[in-house]
């Protein structure tokens, strides 16, 4: 049975700094993987989609990288602002269409 | 991507009653989802809703409780039956884009329920 962990379950740091989401999955055989923010009274955003086949995505200050064979995706935020302050979430999407999701990152930055 | 429009966005409701929660979508999609997300807890996949047949609905989950409409391709609707105070949660539309209409998922703002 899949199952996707995400570590730390919250985080705090000061503006300006690199951080690194992390998030693992038990079973390695994922279609593809997705990160999504969510704020506080609004709906999920889909930041990153990693194929199976890809080994990391890009947009903006977002890096996602995807390690199949060891479970593992991390989401790198570079140089932190005080909007990135969410909640972001992992989800892997197993051979069929259901996503399976992690308990996400409460993330603060502080001004 | 496609563009939702869930409502109501946040209700109170007393115990025993039902609320119909409704999802627009700008645009034709294959794939609709139905998702809870309960206090401090990540998202679960309540149901899958079919256009012109019943929703496939997930283990934990049946139509008598959580009845799910999808008369075309832009719209659905779920009601959450007969509310008991456990059933307060957020209640998410989700859409699939994509390979096989589900590649990518967006999600509308979702609604707040809480059940006194």
């Amino acid at each position: 049975k899949q199952e996707v962990t995400q570590i730390p379950a919250a985080l705090s740091v000061p503006e300006g700094e690199n951080l690194v989401l992390n998030c693992s999955f038990t079973d390695s055989a994922i279609y593809n993987l997705q990160w999504f923010r969510q704020d506080p009274g609004k709906g999920l955003t889909s930041l990153l989609l990693i194929q199976s086949s890809q080994r990391e995505q890009t947009s903006g200050r977002l890096n996602a990288s995807l390690d199949k064979s060891s479970g593992r995706s991390t989401l790198y935020i570079a140089a932190s602002q005080p909007g990135d302050s969410a909640t972001y979430l992992c989800a892997v999407r197993p051979s069929n269409y259901q996503l399976i999701w992690g308990a996400g990152t409460k993330l603060i930055i502080k001004p | 991507s496609a563009v939702i429009s869930q409502k109501p966005s946040r209700d109170i409701c007393q115990r025993g009653t039902s609320l119909t929660i409704q999802c627009q979508v700008d645009s034709q999609v294959t794939m609709m989802f139905w998702y809870r997300q309960q206090p401090g807890q990540s998202l679960t996949l309540i149901a899958t809703a079919n256009q012109g047949s019943e929703a496939t609905y997930e283990s934990g989950f049946v139509i008598d409780k959580f009845p799910i409409s999808r008369p075309n391709l832009t719209f659905s609707t779920l009601t959450v039956s007969n509310m008991s105070p456990e059933d307060s949660s957020i209640y998410l539309c989700s859409v699939g884009q994509g390979f096989s209409g589900a590649n990518v998922l967006t999600f509308g703002a979702g609604s707040r329920l809480t059940v006194l």
